[in-house]
């Protein structure tokens, strides 16, 4: 597609499940970024791919949270045992290289109840 | 304290007023970005700088380095220009972006 893609775009989950959020960047890019904007506040970083490979997780709340990018390109983005807290707006950015232009889908709203 | 910080919080602005949204970062960095986030919305990338400035359209991105500082402007603003501002920042030793609160503005017809 031509932009970012990420689904679904709500996502209304029960405490203690597992949840899992996709990624589509934009053909070709190989930087892919997740971030995460609860209410009233910028989006935080939570983890960033360079092709398959995840070159900073640093921003990874705790173990319950965990990404992946086999092939290099879609993500996804998995919560286990969900927690109120984790309600939030999941945002995935991507861009040619490290150092390049982001370009951001519209984000998934995720609401643990 | 926070390593971008925006201002104002909020704004709002008659049709037609020249608008300025400042943004200011305590640390080196190889980038900065001004996004533009609508509500319920995605973030929509407006600008990419590391020096000097661009100007796309009625959007004018400046970014002082020594000064640690950078100013999106807006001339002849609209309504539709009503949206959150944010500010990014890519640190020079990071790959992710930093980001300020974000700005609201809203322009009153």
């Amino acid at each position: 597609g031509a932009g970012v893609s990420q689904t679904p775009s709500n996502k209304v989950t029960e405490k203690g499940k597992y949840v899992e959020l996709r990624c589509d960047p934009i053909s070709g890019h190989t930087a892919l970024y997740w971030y995460r904007q609860s209410l009233g506040q910028g989006p935080e970083f939570l983890i960033y791919f360079q092709g398959t490979g995840a070159a900073d997780d640093s921003g990874l709340p705790n173990d319950r949270f965990f990404a992946v990018r086999p092939e290099g390109s879609v993500s996804t983005l998995k919560i286990q045992r969900t927690e109120r807290g984790d309600s939030a707006v999941y945002l995935c950015a991507s861009g040619e290289g490290r150092d390049t232009e982001a370009f951001f889908g519209q984000g998934t709203r995720l609401t643990v109840v | 304290k926070n390593e971008v910080e925006q201002s104002p919080q909020n704004l709002t602005a008659q049709e037609g007023e020249f608008i300025t949204i400042n943004c200011s970062y305590s640390v080196g960095i190889s980038a900065l970005h001004w996004l533009q986030q609508h509500p319920g919305g995605g973030i929509v990338s407006l600008f990419m700088l590391s020096s000097g400035k661009k100007k796309h359209g009625r959007l004018i991105a400046t970014i002082n380095i020594q000064e640690k500082h950078s100013s999106l402007h807006i001339t002849a603003s609209h309504p539709r220009d009503s949206a959150v501002y944010i500010c990014a920042v890519r640190l020079n030793t990071r790959s992710k972006l930093t980001f300020g609160t974000g700005t609201r503005l809203t322009i009153i017809p």
